[in-house]
């Protein structure tokens, strides 16, 4: 069965520290993304990766970085922690559907608390 | 900027009714249009998609139906049941290009049917 695992189901941390949040797809996608939920928000896109060392940032890139050194892993970083990044956080990798479209695979996600 | 417009918000049916969930796209450039069925502690999972040379989508009890003059899609559910009890997300993608078939997605509409 195709994977992506998030690394961490929860997480709380402290105001202003960095944070790390892992993600690996077993599926040799080429594209990678990093989402943040919000209720009443839905889903926005943070950044996007279409190849080893490749990113794009999305809608909402602001405090936030990413790591692309492997095809498998892509890597979201919070650089400062902020209370306003309490979210959570879903990793999806994606191919081609043959429908012309791209379907998503998504992980079960990592709910961020920042306080 | 929301690209996507859902509603409604949240939605309550009674099983076996027909529950309807809409959302209107101002790109005219997407020429994708998924939904994707989130379950809680679950990412979104693909649902169904269409593409604008169909007017219509059937798969089982789901339905998509897609006007694109109008630049709206919905979704409907036949005959409810408890277990379709989730969150509902459209998107919408541009499929070619360098938009590596990247998601914007709708708020999210949270359904509920009662049994």
């Amino acid at each position: 069965d195709v994977k992506v695992t998030q690394s961490s189901r929860y997480l709380v941390k402290r105001t202003g520290e960095k944070v790390f949040l892992e993600c690996v797809q077993d599926m040799d996608h080429e594209n990678m993304f990093w989402y943040r939920q919000d209720p009443g928000l839905g889903l926005r896109l943070i950044y996007f990766s279409y190849d080893v060392k490749m990113k794009e940032k999305g809608d909402i890139p602001e405090g936030y970085s990413v790591s692309r050194e492997k095809k498998e892993r892509f890597s979201l970083i919070l650089e400062s922690a902020s209370t306003n990044q309490t979210s959570m956080y879903l990793c999806a990798s994606s191919s081609p559907t043959g429908t012309g479209g791209w379907g998503y695979t998504f992980g079960s996600g990592t709910r961020l608390t920042v306080v | 900027q929301q690209q996507v417009k859902q509603s409604p918000q949240s939605l309550i049916v009674q099983k076996g009714g027909i529950s309807i969930i809409n959302c209107a796209y101002e790109n005219t450039a997407f020429d994708y249009f998924p939904w994707y069925q989130q379950f809680p502690g679950k990412g979104p999972a693909l649902l169904i998609a269409i593409r604008p040379d169909v007017s219509e989508k059937k798969e089982g009890r789901f339905t998509i139906s897609f006007n694109k003059s109008a630049k709206q899609f919905s979704l409907h559910i036949m005959d409810s049941q408890p277990g379709d009890s989730a969150t509902y997300f459209c998107a919408a993608s541009m499929a070619g290009g360098t938009s590596y078939g990247k998601l914007t997605f709708g708020q999210g509409t949270i359904l509920t049917v009662h049994p």
